[in-house]
């Protein structure tokens, strides 16, 4: 099993440009979220989603995008970046709901914006 | 607003010593509290968690300790290693909110020879 698997792993981008960073699970899990982790302030929580079809906005969802048309797939689309969204972004996912249930972590897409 | 806070921010231990790091949270209807250890160029991996109806939980040389009343946990290296030098994340989360973890802002573990 692969896991958690992100794509790109490094992305330069120029303010104003919109990219998507993809996220996969071969794991069958049901809940998958999105993180933003910035020096100094750890890990925050962008969108996530319980199942396909259904989503729903995180601590900081400004600027951010997502869908949930499969299990396997939840991507973040950037709409328009700004220098602020300069950050390593990691991708999760669980097997269920429960807070007790272990996440997942992929490697990271590491993204800078000039 | 910071809902769960951790230090110390970096952390130099010997080998063979006890690391020691502390959170404390705000949100009394957090009920699940684990710690995540990332290293370099990874994503975090989860280490050990507890849940609020014990107050010490063991797994080889890593033990958390969780205080209610005092609305703080910690964990303990023991026997720290140079493979234990990465970074340690506390998190809550509330059963209610689906795995919205909560993090701290993270420890920088350095265990020197």
């Amino acid at each position: 099993n692969a896991g958690v698997t992100q794509t790109p792993k490094f992305q330069v981008l120029k303010t104003g440009q919109s990219m998507t960073l993809q996220c996969a699970q071969d794991m069958n899990h049901e809940y998958m979220s999105w993180y933003r982790q910035d020096p100094g302030m750890g890990l925050r929580l962008i969108h996530y989603s319980v199942g396909a079809g259904i989503t729903d906005q995180g601590e900081v969802p400004n600027g951010y995008n997502v869908s949930r048309s499969t299990t396997e797939d939840f991507p973040l689309r950037l709409l328009s970046a700004a220098p602020s969204q300069t950050s390593v972004y990691f991708c999760a996912s669980s097997f269920g709901f429960a807070s007790d249930q272990p996440q997942h972590f992929g490697d990271g897409t590491r993204l800078s914006i000039l | 607003q910071q809902q769960v806070k951790q230090s110390p921010q970096s952390l130099i231990v010997q080998k063979g010593g006890i690391s020691i790091i502390n959170c404390a949270y705000e949100n009394t209807a957090f009920d699940y509290f684990p710690w995540y250890q990332q290293f370099p160029g990874k994503g975090p991996a989860l280490l050990i968690a507890i849940r609020p109806d014990v107050s010490e939980k063991k797994e080889g040389r890593f033990t958390i300790s969780f205080n209610k009343s005092a609305k703080q946990f910690s964990l303990h290296i023991m026997d720290s290693q140079p493979g234990d030098s990465a970074t340690y994340f506390c998190a809550a989360s509330d059963y209610g909110t689906a795995s919205k973890l909560t993090f701290g802002t993270g420890t920088r573990l350095q265990v020197t020879l």
